[in-house]
């Protein structure tokens, strides 16, 4: 699977939208872009994953660059809830062992009143 | 809704113990996985498993770790003997299908502390 890079940390007022980047330059054609979050102390916890189009759910938007070597996690009104690791991670849709995931050290945002 | 269902939630004991930790899928999920999430780290894979198969336990220490889905259902990961370094949060995952783009559903975790 392709590696990401996110940058460590970002903070948003509650209320303002929360612009997650990741990069994944090395992103092959078929590699999906997930993305999962973490609050403290809980499990992770999906948000949204998409190959090529901007895809948009109840949660966020994620938004891919056109050469897909990047990408875009919104969160269109942040909460304080929101406050959590956010980890971006690229894999293929195969079978078999490809379907584990592989988490990064991710970002870890936090929302300020 | 359908949630993972992990236990112990916390966990303490004494190096060269035994630990076991339990877990129980989402109902009809094929697919578990066991990650181990060292404090300040993303959650890392143990073992997966399709059905009552293992399917990866390549990043599972064998020599004290062990895995089992007996039938295919629940699944107990044990620990024997338990050392400092495995002081970590034990996370349980599960998914409809081995393949494809299925989510994975995450259990609250076993928060273990080595004394």
């Amino acid at each position: 699977d392709a590696k990401t890079t996110q940058p460590t940390s970002m903070d948003c007022a509650e209320g303002r939208a929360a612009n997650l980047p990741c990069n994944h330059s090395t992103i092959s054609g078929n590699e999906y872009v997930y993305w999962y979050r973490q609050i403290h102390s809980q499990g992770p916890q999906y948000i949204i994953h998409g190959l090529k189009n901007n895809e948009t759910n109840e949660m966020a938007s994620l938004i891919i660059t056109e050469d897909r070597k990047s990408s875009t996690l919104i969160l269109p009104h942040a909460t304080l809830r929101d406050t959590a690791v956010y980890y971006c991670i690229v894999r293929a849709p195969l079978s078999g062992t490809a379907s584990k995931l592989t988490f990064g050290t991710g970002t870890r945002l936090q929302v300020t009143l | 809704e359908a949630e993972v269902a992990q236990s112990p939630r916390y966990k303490i004991t004494e190096k060269s113990q035994a630990v076991a930790f339990w877990c129980d899928p989402i109902s009809g999920h094929a697919t578990l996985y066991w990650y181990r999430q060292i404090l300040g780290q993303g959650p890392e894979l143990l073992v997966q498993f399709q059905d009552e198969s293992v399917v990866d336990d390549s990043q599972l220490p064998k020599d004290r770790f062990s895995a089992e889905r007996l039938k295919g259902v629940d699944s107990t990961l044990k620990i024997q003997p338990a050392e400092l370094g495995d002081s970590a949060m034990y996370l349980c995952a599960s998914s409809l299908e081995l393949a494809g783009y299925n989510e994975q559903f995450f259990g609250p975790g076993t928060r273990l502390t080595v004394l």
